[in-house]
């Protein structure tokens, strides 16, 4: 059964380091997402991609944030200047119609 | 924007007990209510969902009703086991599907 995957699975960082997180969704699925989530909590949107462009984004994506899709199986999540408060799960997410996949997550810990 | 509230925020239950989880939501136009079921460490997995032309959908133990006059949509476990434990999120779409409101989640636990 095809599956969502992310790299790396776990990211280190120095506070106001740049970081990337890489996300292949499942081959023939049209809507991907990226998601946080703090430890003990909830799931927290951040973003949506549709036909190579955003088409929705939460208050929590700001312009520390940008995705790209910069091929035909990557989708990345890119946060320029990484603060002690992004450190979370990000799970990134793809769908078809409806129904949305989670990957395994990218455990990002800023210091 | 949408706002999915979720209770209760811990449930433990008796082996072979059955569990109910609800969730309510605040924007009439969602139109679809998946639920997760996330392990601990591990990625939330779709368990069942609902479009909201339909009052009810049943997978086996699993079942969701929706009632969209009172914009409530609950998660029903019948005869609970142990692995059943784990954390089950509740979420709603936004109509155009672009966009998923998460519940605050519900720790169940399954006492054997």
């Amino acid at each position: 059964e095809p599956e969502v995957t992310q790299t790396p699975s776990h990211q280190v960082t120095q506070m106001g380091q740049e970081v990337i997180l890489r996300c292949v969704p499942i081959s023939n699925h049209l809507y991907f997402y990226w998601y946080r989530q703090i430890l003990g909590q909830k799931v927290e949107f951040l973003v949506s991609f549709y036909n190579n462009e955003i088409s929705e984004k939460s208050e929590i994506f700001d312009d520390q944030f940008s995705v790209e899709r910069p091929d035909g199986s990557n989708f990345t999540l890119k946060i320029r200047s990484t603060k002690l408060e992004d450190s979370a799960m990000y799970f990134c997410a793809s769908s078809g119609v409806y129904e949305q996949y989670f990957g395994p997550g990218t455990r990002l810990t800023v210091t | 924007g949408e706002n999915v509230e979720q209770h209760p925020s811990t449930l433990s239950v008796q082996e072979g007990d059955s569990a109910v989880i609800k969730c309510t939501y605040s924007d009439s136009a969602s139109n679809y209510f998946p639920w997760y079921k996330q392990e601990l460490g591990k990625r939330p997995q779709l368990i069942i969902d609902i479009r909201s032309n339909v009052g009810e959908k049943k997978d086996q133990r699993i079942a969701v009703t929706l009632n969209k006059t009172a914009k409530h949509f609950s998660l029903h476990i019948t005869e609970t086991q142990p692995e059943d434990s784990a954390v089950y999120f509740c979420a709603a779409s936004s109509s155009d599907g672009n966009q998923f409101y998460f519940g605050t989640g519900t720790s169940l636990t399954v006492i054997p």
